[in-house]
């Protein structure tokens, strides 16, 4: 069965842009999560899709959203890119809410000159 | 707002030896506890959970939860250099959601 996918893998842009990264998650699972990775930070969970609608959602700015579409695919888009912004972006696929083990994609790396 | 503190490490066993990893929990509530192993340049992986119950076993590696002093511990026994990675320590926040720590670095050495 195939993975989680996230497209593109790596992706460079510079401060004020915008960007807009996405996740296909594993066949039949409908929860999808997105996380932020960074030396300094560690992961931190952005926020989660679950049947279309956003779940959860981490202490990250306005700047930060996303959506879910009715096959599971989600994206999230950062407007007015900053410097601080530079990191892996991680998407994890489960099956259900809750106590359901995550799969992670392999990640967008993006870099923000 | 829910914390796991893990050491940063590295932490450096040889071969064959138990490595053990620990990380502390904020939330006296907390009822699972998962740990994820993450190879350099490469995404997190589960290789345990475990729920306030009980210890677990699973081949080479235990998790043990000391609800008292709010840790979760994951042993490695038989260590091996394949083992050599960063190892994440995660509570629940809400529905799928998990607060990570910032990981241990294991080294093992052959």
């Amino acid at each position: 069965k195939a993975g989680v996918t996230q497209t593109p893998r790596y992706l460079i842009k510079t401060r004020g842009q915008q960007v807009t990264l996405s996740c296909s998650p594993i066949s039949g699972h409908r929860s999808v999560s997105w996380y932020q990775q960074t030396p300094g930070q560690g992961l931190q969970f952005l926020f989660e899709y679950f049947s279309e609608t956003q779940r959860n959602k981490g202490n990250f700015p306005g700047r930060f959203s996303g959506r879910q579409f009715s096959n599971s695919r989600s994206e999230m888009n950062v407007s007015t890119l900053e410097l601080g912004d530079s990191a892996l972006y991680l998407c994890a696929s489960s099956f259900g809410q809750g106590l359901y083990e995550q799969f992670f994609g392999p990640g967008t790396r993006l870099t923000v000159l | 707002q829910k914390e796991v503190e893990q050491n940063s490490g590295p932490l450096s066993v040889p071969e064959g030896a138990i490595a053990s990893l620990n990380c502390t929990y904020s939330d006296r509530g907390s009822q699972s506890f998962f740990w994820y192993r993450q190879y350099s340049g490469k995404s997190p992986e589960l290789i345990m959970f475990i729920y306030s119950n009980g210890d677990k076993e699973d081949g080479r590696f235990t998790a043990q939860l000391n609800k008292a002093s709010q840790y979760v511990s994951l042993l490695i026994r038989d260590s091996q250099p394949s083992d050599s990675a960063t190892y994440l320590c995660a509570v629940p926040q809400a529905g799928t959601a998990l607060i990570f720590g910032k990981g241990t670095t294991l080294s093992v050495s052959s």
